[in-house]
């Protein structure tokens, strides 16, 4: 089975850009989908980025999602920071039969 | 709209068997192409899949867990169901239900539901 790791914080300015980015263990990046899911405080995931790139029909085009398989990453990158995108963000992807999320990256808008 | 409710237990001792229940509402669980996972959140930490079925009854579980874990599937209440034995203070979390678009990603959550392991 393979790791996904992402940075443990990250802070930013409002209306500035953010990229946090979610690092496969083994195996490739590119193989499998990456996914991004923003939780909030005391409620579920929902997801900001499928399929690496796609963005849900709600999900403003402020998000984006990207794969670099020279790093062997999936990137999510938030421009023009509100304060309502302070939350965690989780990766996630697959193999053949398991289901890995990463361990979460906290986003501050200061 | 799709809409998943996870319900059971609230407090469960050390040792014993930890039972939950999703049930899912606005679709069928017996829809093609969708497995229904359980997926757990211990307090002020990240996410963990515990397992996947689909409503064949065919099931993939997380390797760390799979020893302790059984999940089924009841399409007559569209119901699907977790059991997780042998718990431990490790074992508290809040657990969700979600529905995978297999073997993609998850697009449908329930709400939550905390269990906590304590005599």
């Amino acid at each position: 089975n393979f790791m996904l790791t992402q940075p443990h914080s990250v802070s930013e300015s409002p209306g500035k850009t953010v990229t946090i980015s979610c690092t496969r263990s083994s195996g490739s990046i590119a193989s499998n989908y990456v996914q991004w899911y923003q939780q909030r405080p005391g409620s579920s995931p929902t997801t900001v980025i499928y399929e690496d790139n796609q963005r849900p029909s709600g999900v403003p085009d402020r998000f984006s999602g990207s794969i670099d398989s020279s790093s062997n990453s999936a990137s999510l990158t938030i421009s023009g920071l509100k304060t309502e995108d302070e939350a965690d963000y989780y990766c996630q992807s697959y193999d053949s039969s398991n289901q890995v999320f990463g361990g979460g990256t906290k986003l501050t808008v200061l | 709209q799709l809409q998943l409710q996870e319900s059971g237990p609230g407090l469960v001792k050390p040792s014993e068997t930890l039972s939950l229940t999703c049930t899912v509402s606005g679709g069928s669980i017996s829809s093609s192409s969708y497995y229904w996972g359980w997926i757990r959140q211990p307090p002020g930490k990240g996410l963990e899949w515990i397992g996947s079925i689909y409503y064949s009854g065919s099931t993939y579980y997380n390797p760390s867990l799979k020893s302790r874990v059984t999940i089924s599937v009841d399409t007559s209440k569209n119901q699907f169901s977790l059991k997780l034995s042998s718990v431990t203070a490790a074992d508290t979390a809040v657990y969700y239900c979600a529905r995978l678009r297999f073997p993609i990603r998850f697009d449908y959550w329930g709400q939550g539901t905390l269990v906590t392991v304590s005599s």
